[in-house]
C-alpha cells in the first residue's frame, strides 16, 4: 500500500465549475498535509498547507482535512482552464521527537479544464 | 528573496558515464531533499539532510548514488556510473524547521534537472 493515495485522473472539469480533488494517506501520525500544483515540464508549486481539521481557505483554493479518516482534499472553485495541471498530494510522515519527517508524495490528479 | 536553484537545468550523457547535480536552497533552509520524478509519478525522495547531516536515505542506491551537503548549505548529488532507468527529472526542495513548529513546515522546489541517459 502507497503511503499518498490519489486518483490519477484525468478529472476533466468546465470552466466554472467546480474540481474535486481526493487524498488518502497511511500513516496515522503525520501532521502536516500540503497542495502542490505542477504544470508539465515544470516543477511543483505550493499551493496550499493545512495542519489542523477542518476546512482552509485561500482564493479559490479550499483545502479539507479529516485526521480520523485520513483524508485530505482539495476544491478548486470557478475554474479556469489555467488551473489545467496535475496536483500533487503530500503528507509530512515519520515524524519523530528528533525528525521533522519528510514528506511523501502521492502520484498526482491530472486536472483538465475545459472552456 | 531567491528560491531554491539547481544547476544544470538539462543534461545529457551516455551510459556508464558520470553526472553530477548541484542544489542551493532558500537561504537559512535548514532540511534539503532530494526527490526524482519519472514521467507520470509523483516524487520520489532520495535523501533528506536536516543542516548537514543525512537523515534519511533509505531510497538511495548507494552503489551508484551519493551525496554530500558541506556546511549544511549547498548539496551536490552524483551518479556514477549512470543507467539507461536512471533518466527522471531529479528535484531540490528545502525547507525552514524549527522546534517552534514542531509539526514540520512546507518544502519549495528548485526547477529541477531533467537527465537523460542514451
Amino acid at each position: 500500500q502507497k503511503e499518498v493515495e490519489q486518483n490519477s485522473g484525468p478529472l476533466s472539469v468546465p470552466e466554472g465549475a467546480i474540481a474535486s480533488l481526493n487524498c488518502t494517506y497511511s500513516d496515522r501520525v503525520s501532521q502536516s498535509f500540503f497542495w502542490y500544483r505542477q504544470y508539465s515540464g515544470k516543477s511543483p508549486e505550493l499551493i496550499m498547507s493545512i495542519y489542523s481539521n477542518g476546512d482552509k481557505e485561500d482564493g479559490r483554493f479550499t483545502a479539507q482535512l479529516n485526521k480520523a479518516s485520513q483524508y485530505v482534499s482539495l476544491l478548486i472553485r470557478d475554474s479556469q482552464p489555467s488551473d489545467s495541471a496535475t496536483y500533487l498530494c503530500a503528507v509530512r510522515t515519520g515524524m519523530t521527537t528528533d525528525s521533522w519527517g519528510k514528506f511523501q508524495f502521492g502520484a498526482g490528479t491530472q486536472v483538465v479544464v475545459t472552456p | 528573496e531567491a528560491g531554491v536553484v539547481q544547476s544544470p537545468r538539462y543534461k545529457i550523457i551516455e551510459k556508464k558515464q558520470p553526472v553530477a547535480f548541484w542544489c542551493n536552497p532558500i537561504s537559512g533552509h535548514n532540511t534539503l531533499y532530494w526527490y526524482r520524478q519519472n514521467l507520470g509519478q509523483g516524487p520520489e525522495l532520495l535523501i533528506r539532510y536536516e543542516n548537514e547531516e543525512a537523515v534519511d536515505d533509505s531510497q538511495l542506491p548507494k552503489d551508484r548514488f551519493s551525496a554530500e551537503r558541506l556546511k549544511g548549505v549547498d548539496s551536490t548529488l552524483k551518479i556514477q556510473p549512470a543507467e539507461l532507468g536512471d533518466s527522471a527529472v531529479y528535484l531540490c526542495a528545502s525547507s525552514l524547521d524549527s522546534d517552534r513548529f514542531p509539526v514540520g513546515t512546507e518544502a519549495f522546489f528548485g526547477q529541477g534537472t531533467r537527465l537523460t541517459v542514451v
